[in-house]
């Protein structure tokens, strides 16, 4: 079966601008996550979802940061504007919601921002 | 504070020789726990996981976890390395219940395995 599927895989931004991801979850997975990932640290949760439903988005900062999965398969995320310390690799996973809940991450978007 | 901890940046190991990736949890009741390997500009690889049942847990590519309660520990070891197994690791444990569950992930561990 095909993976987590995210685009775009880079992206070079000046800070003030505004970015958005594209994740395409495993099909059938309910349940999307979104997550930040900077240098040499372990992956922190942004926000997940649970179909079209949001779930978590306690640290995501929604001053700046937005998310939808308006179908219940496909997620964008968004930096409106975005700030030097956004600076990271944002990575999506999907579960299928049963068992241990496996969590599957797709290849990521590494974001520069200058 | 639910938490994991990874206490060693990296780990140096010779191709041939067992390597051990240690991991510590902290997390109420009982621990679901993940590992996963991350190789340069690619996303998370899923390894293994403890769910319940034998402490000795097989997963991917030759790995095992062994699960200590005591200790409250998820060691990840591998018998004999090879140096294509040179890559970032990651421990987790899920906190929460059903669908709200969420993974917390410890700072990684850089393995170097050399010919």
């Amino acid at each position: 079966e095909a993976g987590v599927a995210q685009s775009p895989r880079y992206k070079i931004i000046e800070k003030r601008q505004s970015v958005a991801f594209w994740c395409n979850p495993i099909s059938g997975h309910a349940t999307l996550y979104w997550y930040q990932q900077i240098l040499g640290q372990g992956p922190k949760l942004l926000i997940q979802f649970q179909n079209n439903g949001v779930v978590d988005d306690s640290q995501l900062p929604k001053d700046r940061f937005s998310a939808e999965r308006l179908k219940g398969v496909d997620s964008t995320l968004k930096i409106q504007p975005a700030k030097l310390e956004d600076s990271a690799v944002y990575l999506c996973a999907s579960s299928s919601g049963q068992g241990a809940y496996t969590q599957y991450f797709g290849p990521g978007t590494r974001l520069t921002v200058l | 504070a639910q938490s994991v901890a990874q206490p060693e940046d990296q780990v140096n190991v010779a191709e041939g020789n067992p390597l051990t990736v240690k991991c510590t949890y902290s997390v109420s009741g009982n621990p679901y726990l993940f590992w996963y390997v991350q190789y340069p500009n690619r996303g998370l690889q899923f390894l293994l996981k403890y769910i319940t049942g034998d402490n000795l847990v097989k997963g991917s590519y030759g790995f095992e976890a062994e699960f200590n309660k005591s200790q409250t520990s998820f060691h990840l070891k591998k018998p004999s390395a090879l140096v294509s197994d040179s890559a970032l690791y990651f421990c987790a444990v899920r906190v929460g219940s059903g669908n709200t569950g969420k993974l917390i992930f410890g700072q990684g561990t850089t393995l170097q395995v050399k010919p």
